[in-house]
């Protein structure tokens, strides 16, 4: 079967550095991606990562190990608007959507 | 760019009715939509997945004849929710995926939240 597994819920501090975790196995692999949600509201797009290595966006980087089907989300100088669940989807072989559960991930002061 | 908007954003309907919600990409043009559903503290669960013109691919366990999807055109996709009961209450998400993306990138809609009382 198809599994994604990601830490259920992560907690780090204002200012401070936090990586979350996410490991697949899919039928196929045509990219990775992570993606933001707010409570109550719909996902946002961080990333997309087809080949492996470090892919950096501002304050937010993605890397990708697809031997390991291995990817992490990287988030520095953590906000208090950070707060959200980050969902790591894998695109099949059918380029079909595989869902992770999410983190949940809470800011402290 | 890559904007996707649907209505409404919250509905209450008594239980028996049925609920038509819209997604539309506002600024390209939609190869697919999809229509998801997610439950408090859950995952996004894919329900189905149309193309303009086609039927919909129904997810295992997703009525079609319950939830009834329309892609009148590649702007425009509908879910009705037919005979709504309380348990169909959700979060009711679309997305769609452009023509011209380089790698299937889904946009997503703001979401519909169904009460059903």
């Amino acid at each position: 079967g198809q599994n994604i597994d990601q830490p259920t819920e992560m907690t780090a501090t204002e200012g401070a550095i936090v990586q979350i975790n996410c490991t697949y196995q899919t039928s196929g692999f045509n990219g990775l991606f992570w993606y933001q949600q707010h409570a109550g509201e719909a996902p946002t797009f961080l990333s997309y990562n087809v080949l492996d290595g470090l892919e950096e966006k501002g304050r937010f980087s993605s890397f990708l190990s697809r031997s390991k089907g291995y990817s992490y989300l990287l988030l520095k100088e953590l906000q208090m608007k950070d707060s959200a669940s980050y969902l790591c989807a894998v695109l099949d072989s059918n380029y079909q959507l595989i869902w992770g559960a999410g983190t949940k991930l809470i800011i402290k002061p | 760019g890559a904007v996707v908007s649907q209505h409404p954003s919250r509905v209450i309907c008594k239980s028996g009715t049925s609920v038509k919600i819209e997604c539309r990409s506002l600024d390209f043009q939609a190869t697919t939509m999809f229509w998801y559903r997610q439950f408090p503290k859950q995952s996004l669960m894919l329900m189905a997945t149309s193309n303009e013109g086609s039927k919909a691919t129904y997810e295992q366990g997703v009525e079609k004849d319950k939830f009834l999807i329309n892609h009148a055109s590649l702007t425009l996709s509908t879910l009705t929710v037919t005979s709504a009961h309380p348990e169909d209450s959700s979060f009711y998400i679309c997305s769609a995926t452009a023509i011209d993306s380089s790698y299937n990138e889904q946009f997503f809609g703001p979401g519909t939240r169904l009460t059903v009382l």
